[in-house]
């Protein structure tokens, strides 16, 4: 059974260019979130989707933009890139909002 | 949301048990109290989480305080394998919206040969 998984690996990004990250949850999971991780920090939520809308969004600005399709697999958006967007992003899914999450292993941006 | 808090590091030598401390002083009656862990270069692990009881997994065991303001995580036999960030996190679930996690700085544990 495949766990969560995430692509690209790395990215490298021009400051004001703009990225999307991929995540394709646990089989059987609906739910997913994203969560920032900046170097020796906790990681931050971002945002978590369900059944295809946005139901919880921490405090990213609307730079930060998110896609859930109907196999449940999600998208992370990213405009206008700043320095301090570099980080490492994780995505987590759960079998519904409310149960724990399982992580995948994140997606190492880096903002040049 | 409700804070937690965790000393930065603790050092530990191979099979012995390991006691991680976590403060939660202003949780409140619903919030169920979770443990990750964050091995290098990896994305965060769920070790174990609990309301009000105390909780036994294959992992490891949580010890919380009967006024729930502090919680005990406990490795009952430390291997090289379990030096990793430890996260305490109060989960908020909210019934029609879903839950996120809010992590704090964690525990850096070191586990000596």
């Amino acid at each position: 059974d495949a766990g969560v998984t995430q692509s690209p690996t790395h990215l490298i990004k021009t400051r004001g260019q703009q990225v999307t990250l991929r995540c394709s949850p646990k089989s059987g999971h609906d739910t997913v979130s994203w969560y920032q991780q900046a170097l020796g920090q906790g990681p931050q939520f971002i945002f978590q989707y369900y059944e295809e809308e946005e139901r919880q969004r921490g405090n990213f600005p609307d730079r930060f933009s998110g896609h859930q399709f109907p196999n449940y697999s999600s998208e992370l958006n990213v405009n206008a890139l700043l320095l301090g967007d570099s980080a490492l992003y994780l995505c987590a899914s759960s079998i519904n909002p409310q149960t724990r999450q399982y992580f995948g292993p994140g997606t190492r941006l880096t903002v040049t | 949301d409700a804070k937690t808090t965790q000393p930065n590091s603790m050092e530990s030598n191979e099979e012995e048990p390991v006691h991680l401390p976590c403060n939660h002083s202003t949780i409140s009656g619903t919030d169920y109290i979770h443990w990750y862990r964050q091995l290098p270069s990896q994305g965060p692990e769920y070790v174990i989480h609990g309301l009000t009881s105390n909780v036994n997994n294959r992992m490891a065991s949580l010890a919380i305080a009967e006024d729930r303001k502090s919680s005990t995580l406990i490795l009952h036999r430390a291997t090289l394998r379990d030096a990793a960030v430890y996260y305490c996190i109060l989960r908020v679930v909210e019934e029609t919206s879903g839950s996120r996690l809010t992590f704090g700085e964690g525990t850096q544990l070191t586990v000596n040969p």
